[in-house]
Parts: structure tokens; C-alpha cells; sequence
């Protein structure tokens, strides 16, 4: 069990509608990671927040969007939803997020289908 | 954040030792070399890093030779269990760092 939290585990929902997963880190890291994993795809990096703002940011598509609230826990929305976008989300958090070498833990992902 | 290159896939029998090797030609001098394993539907899990020369921990070896254009994760005597995807990554400090694990190795421990 790495400490990290997530929800729902799946969820099965409908072309163009909108879904939020939800990710509560390690009790003291800051910083949270969201990740996509597709099919035999390996896994692409979507966003880091830290600390409540905006850190970095990957191959994320703008139907998507994420936030950090001030409980250090975060949110990712996922709006207009296409039969593409079905794949396992994964959110990590680390100590600070500052560098690169921070060690990630990982949470045990949402399977999202989109139908 | 520099390239990585790995197998796609390794085969190996249980009790033998395995070498996974990663290229990572243009890596900068603040980068570090991590590693990640990740069993079907979970999270990876950290494994081992290292900068230099040689990391030991208590699961993996990691040698990175002088020029550190590659790297080379140990894992001693496998198990049935070890059957796992494993990631090589490469990245320094910066908060602009994209964090791609690209498509990892593929291993497979059989009897």
C-alpha cells in the first residue's frame, strides 16, 4: 500500500459527458502527479500539482483539467468524454515535487470506459 | 528529459539473475536514473536510483558505467513474481520536466 488514495476504482460512463477522479496523497507529500495509461501504452504524464499551484505540465488535453485544494488533495476532470480517452488514471505524490528525483508513490488507479 | 531506450521484452526462468539494460545518450549532469516496476492494473512501484557508478537496495542492483550513457538494473535470482513491467527514467531538477515513462520492459519469469 503506497498511502495514496483514489477514487471512484472504475467507472463506466457515456461519450461527451464529464467525470472527476479524485486523489489523496501521501499524508505529507505535497505534491500530486496524474498519469494516463492507455491500452499497451505506456504512461503519459498529464499534470503536477504542488502545494495548491500549477507545476508542470504534460501531454494534457484542454477538455482536461485538474486542481490541488487546500487539503492537498486533488481533482481531475474530464469533460466531453470520447471512446478514446478510456484508460487507467493514475495519480502519484511525492515529498515536494521540486525535483526531478523525488521518489513517486503511486495510487492503485481509476479504469475509466467510456461507451 | 532525456530519451530512454529499453527491450520491449525479456524472458527468463525463475531462480536466474536479470539484466535489463537502458539507453540514455544525451543525458544531462543533473539527471538522475530511476526505476519503476508495475504489475497489471497497479501503480508503479519505485525500485531503485542512482547517479553513479553503483546503487544496491534490498530488491535491485544498478550499475551505471563512467559516461552514464547507459544504465543497467540487477534484479538477483527472479521469482514467478518479479513478472512485471519495468520503466527507466531519466531527469534532473526543473519544475518544466516532462515525466514520460514511455512503454518500459516487459518481463516474463517462468518455471
Amino acid at each position: 500500500d503506497s498511502g495514496v488514495t483514489q477514487t471512484p476504482k472504475h467507472l463506466i460512463t457515456a461519450t461527451g459527458q464529464r467525470v472527476t477522479l479524485r486523489c489523496s496523497p501521501r499524508s505529507g507529500d505535497l505534491s500530486v502527479y496524474w498519469y494516463q495509461q492507455s491500452l499497451d501504452q505506456g504512461l503519459q504524464f498529464l499534470i503536477q500539482y504542488y502545494n495548491g499551484e500549477e507545476r508542470a505540465k504534460g501531454n494534457i488535453l484542454e477538455r482536461f483539467s485538474a486542481q490541488q485544494f487546500p487539503d492537498l488533495h486533488s481533482e481531475l476532470n474530464l469533460s466531453s468524454l470520447e471512446l478514446g480517452d478510456s484508460a487507467l488514471y493514475f495519480c502519484a505524490s511525492s515529498i515536494s515535487g521540486g525535483t526531478f528525483q523525488e521518489t513517486q508513490y503511486f495510487g492503485p488507479g481509476t479504469r475509466l470506459l467510456v461507451l | 528529459l532525456a530519451k530512454t531506450t529499453q527491450p520491449i521484452s525479456m524472458d527468463s526462468y525463475e531462480g536466474q539473475e536479470v539484466n535489463i539494460t537502458c539507453s540514455h545518450n544525451n543525458i544531462a549532469t543533473n539527471d538522475y536514473i530511476t526505476w519503476y516496476q508495475q504489475f497489471p492494473s497497479q501503480g508503479p512501484r519505485f525500485i531503485i536510483q542512482g547517479y553513479k557508478t553503483k546503487v544496491t537496495n534490498e530488491v535491485a542492483s544498478l550499475f551505471i558505467p563512467a559516461d552514464r550513457k547507459s544504465s543497467t538494473l540487477s534484479l538477483p535470482r527472479v521469482s514467478l513474481s518479479d513478472t512485471a513491467v519495468y520503466y527507466c527514467l531519466v531527469g534532473g531538477t526543473g519544475t518544466a520536466s516532462k515525466l514520460t515513462f514511455g512503454t518500459g520492459t516487459r518481463l516474463q519469469v517462468t518455471l
